[in-house]
Formats: structure tokens, sequence, C-alpha cells
């Protein structure tokens, strides 16, 4: 699976955008981006997900760049609720075995 | 639909004692794993299992054996606890598809004396 590489810390303010960055320059053609995030003592919550384009649900948008070399998770109005360790994963499709969690994103909402 | 439960939700042992750690899921997922996480750490995986009758080493199986004799339940036992295996563990499941959606339960905080 490819490396990824993602900032230690961000803050974002209550309500506006959060846009956390993942780095992956080795992805290959066949691996996928999934994020997840782990609130507090909670074990990891599934967010998202995508291959090439550019991907939306209910809780966040996934942008991928062309070259796929990096791709960025926007909660597009980020709650108190939202702060949490989030965790940026490239993976074959259809592997069977296990997600590799780094250390992640700690995201911080402030008031 | 409960989800993933984990039973105990907490436990202390002393070292050298033994205890089975239960994981249950609803959703009639094929694929099952165990992960600890230590502090300020991702997760790391223990065990998994593909399916009812099979399981497989993960990251770091050291210590810790599992069982999966029916498709809903995923078990791990610590035989002889040491203070190296106080953590949190979790228990996920997933459908076997193409996709990586993990469903996780909410963790059991383990402490070795």
């Amino acid at each position: 699976d490819a490396k990824t590489t993602q900032p230690p810390s961000m803050d974002c303010a209550e309500g506006r955008a959060a846009n956390l960055p993942c780095n992956h320059s080795t992805i290959s053609g066949n691996e996928y981006v999934y994020w997840y995030r782990q609130i507090h003592s909670q074990g990891p919550q599934y967010i998202i997900h995508g291959l090439k384009n550019n991907e939306t649900n209910e809780m966040a948008s996934l942008i991928i760049t062309e070259d796929r070399k990096s791709s960025t998770l926007i909660l597009p109005h980020a709650t108190l609720r939202d702060t949490a360790v989030y965790y940026c994963i490239v993976r074959v499709g259809g592997s069977q075995g296990n997600l590799i969690f780094g250390k992640g994103t700690k995201l911080s909402v402030k008031p | 639909n409960a989800g993933v439960t984990q039973t105990p939700k907490f436990r202390v042992l002393k070292t050298g004692q033994s205890m089975t750690l239960l994981c249950a899921q609803d959703m009639n997922h094929e694929y099952m794993y165990w992960y600890r996480q230590d502090p300020g750490m991702g997760l790391r995986l223990i065990h998994y299992s593909v399916g009812e009758g099979t399981t497989a080493k993960g990251e770091v199986p050291d210590g810790y054996n599992v069982s999966r004799l029916k498709k809903q339940n995923f078990l791990l036992g610590l035989e002889s606890a040491a203070p190296s295996q106080t953590s949190v563990y979790f228990c996920a499941s997933r459908e076997w598809t193409a996709q990586e959606t993990q469903y996780f339960g909410p963790g059991t905080r383990l402490l070795v004396l």
C-alpha cells in the first residue's frame, strides 16, 4: 500500500470549511483513497473514499488531484463535534488485509 | 441493528491472567478484525478473519489468539496477560466487497497490572 503523509494537527473555526490535506505520491492506479476519523476514545468512523473522481456524501467531500498524488478532505461547515483525528489511508480495493492507520491529523474546531 | 458490539467495555487484569474479548456484529459481514491502539498511536492490526472458521495474523499477533467459530462473532484471547498488552482494543467488520468500509466497535479498555 502507498504511504500517506498528513500534517499532525490543524485548527478550524466553527462554521468554516475544514480542508485536510493528504499526500500519497506513490499511489498506484488501482489504489483507493479512504478517509476515516476517530472522535476521542471512540472507534474509527468511515467518512468517504474515492479512486480518481471527486466524491461527495452527507459528511464530506473528497478532492483528488488529477495525478492522484494528493487529496483533500473537505468538511464544508465544521462544527465542534467534528473535532477528531482524521486518517487518510491508501489501499488496493478488495484486498483481504487490514487498513493501515498512521497517526492522522488532529483537527480542532474552535468556537 | 446494533452494528458492532464489544464485551467487556473495561477490564483490569493482573500479569499472567487470561481473558477473552468478544466482538459481535449483526450485519452478516464476512471480514472481521482486531486492532489495538496505544496512546498517541494509530491502530495496529492484531489478527483478522475473512470468514467463519478462518483466521490470519496481522501486524502485532504475538501474545494473542483468535477464533471465529460463528460468522457473527470474533474472539480475541490473551492466554497470559502482560503489562505491554495494556491498550484499547477495537474490533471491526466489513462486507466482502471491493470497498474498504470497516465498521468499528466502541472499544475495550484493558489495563494489565
